[in-house]
C-alpha cells in the first residue's frame, strides 16, 4: 500500500465550486506539505503544517485553505475555484528528523 | 526571484552514456539539497541528497556533487539507462527564518535517454 494517497486523483469542476483535496500518510510523519504544479513552473509550496496545531501559509496560499484534522490527515480547500487553480496537487510529508520530503501521487484537478 | 534555477529545461543522452543535470541556486543560507525524479502521472521520487559540509554523496549510478563558492550543484547518471527518463527536480532547503524545512524547487530538466 502507498505510504501517501491523495483522493481524488483526478477532479473535473466548473468555476465557483467549492473543491476539497485529501491527503492520508501511513508514515507517522508530524510534517505534511500542499504544492501546485503547473506546466514549466515546477512545484510551488500552498501551505504546510508541522503538527496538528500548526498550520502555515507557503508562497502561494490566496484562494486556498487548510485544514489538519490529525497527523495523518491534510485536506486542502478551493472555497471557490476558479480556472487558473487548474494544476496537479501533490501532497508530502517529511520526519521531524531531516527536511526529505515524499510526495503523493498527485491530483489533477481541472476548473473549467 | 527565482533561488533555484535548472536553466536546461531538457536533455537528451544515449543509453550507457553520462547523464548531467545541472542546478544553481542563489541563497547562501541553503544548507541541504535534494533531486528528486518524476514520471509522468506520478508524484516526484526523492532520489539522492546532500548536505552543505559534503561535496560528494553517492549513491549506486547517482551521484550528486555541490561546489558551495559557486552556489551549483550537479547530479551524474552512469551509466544512463531508458527508465532514467523523467522530469528531474532540483531542491533546496535551509535552517533560516521561518522557512526550516520548506524545500525551493526548480523548474525541472526533462531527461530522454534513447536506447
Amino acid at each position: 500500500d502507498a505510504d501517501v494517497t491523495q483522493t481524488p486523483r483526478n477532479r473535473i469542476t466548473k468555476t465557483g465550486k467549492r473543491i476539497m483535496l485529501e491527503c492520508s500518510q501511513t508514515k507517522g510523519h508530524d510534517r505534511m506539505y500542499w504544492y501546485r504544479q503547473d506546466p514549466g513552473l515546477g512545484l510551488r509550496l500552498i501551505y504546510y503544517s508541522f503538527d496538528v496545531k500548526d498550520i502555515n501559509k507557503g508562497e502561494i496560499s490566496d484562494g486556498y485553505s487548510v485544514s489538519r484534522q490529525a497527523q495523518a490527515k491534510f485536506s486542502l480547500s478551493l472555497e471557490s475555484a476558479i480556472p487558473n487553480q487548474t494544476a496537479l496537487y501533490f501532497c508530502a510529508t517529511s520526519p521531524k528528523s531531516t527536511d526529505t520530503q515524499y510526495f503523493g501521487p498527485g491530483t489533477r484537478l481541472t476548473v473549467l | 526571484d527565482q533561488q533555484v534555477k535548472q536553466n536546461s529545461p531538457s536533455l537528451s543522452v544515449q543509453e550507457g552514456r553520462i547523464s548531467i543535470l545541472n542546478c544553481d541556486y542563489t541563497n547562501s543560507m541553503f544548507d541541504y539539497f535534494l533531486w528528486y525524479k518524476k514520471y509522468p502521472a506520478e508524484g516526484p521520487t526523492f532520489l539522492i541528497s546532500i548536505s552543505s559540509i559534503k561535496d560528494k554523496n553517492e549513491d549506486g549510478r547517482f551521484t550528486v556533487f555541490l561546489n558551495k563558492s559557486a552556489k551549483h550543484l550537479s547530479l551524474h547518471i552512469v551509466p544512463s539507462q531508458p527508465g532514467d527518463s523523467a522530469v528531474y527536480f532540483c531542491a533546496a532547503s535551509g535552517s533560516y527564518g521561518g522557512s526550516q524545512g520548506n524545500l525551493i524547487f526548480g523548474k525541472g530538466t526533462k531527461l530522454s535517454v534513447k536506447p
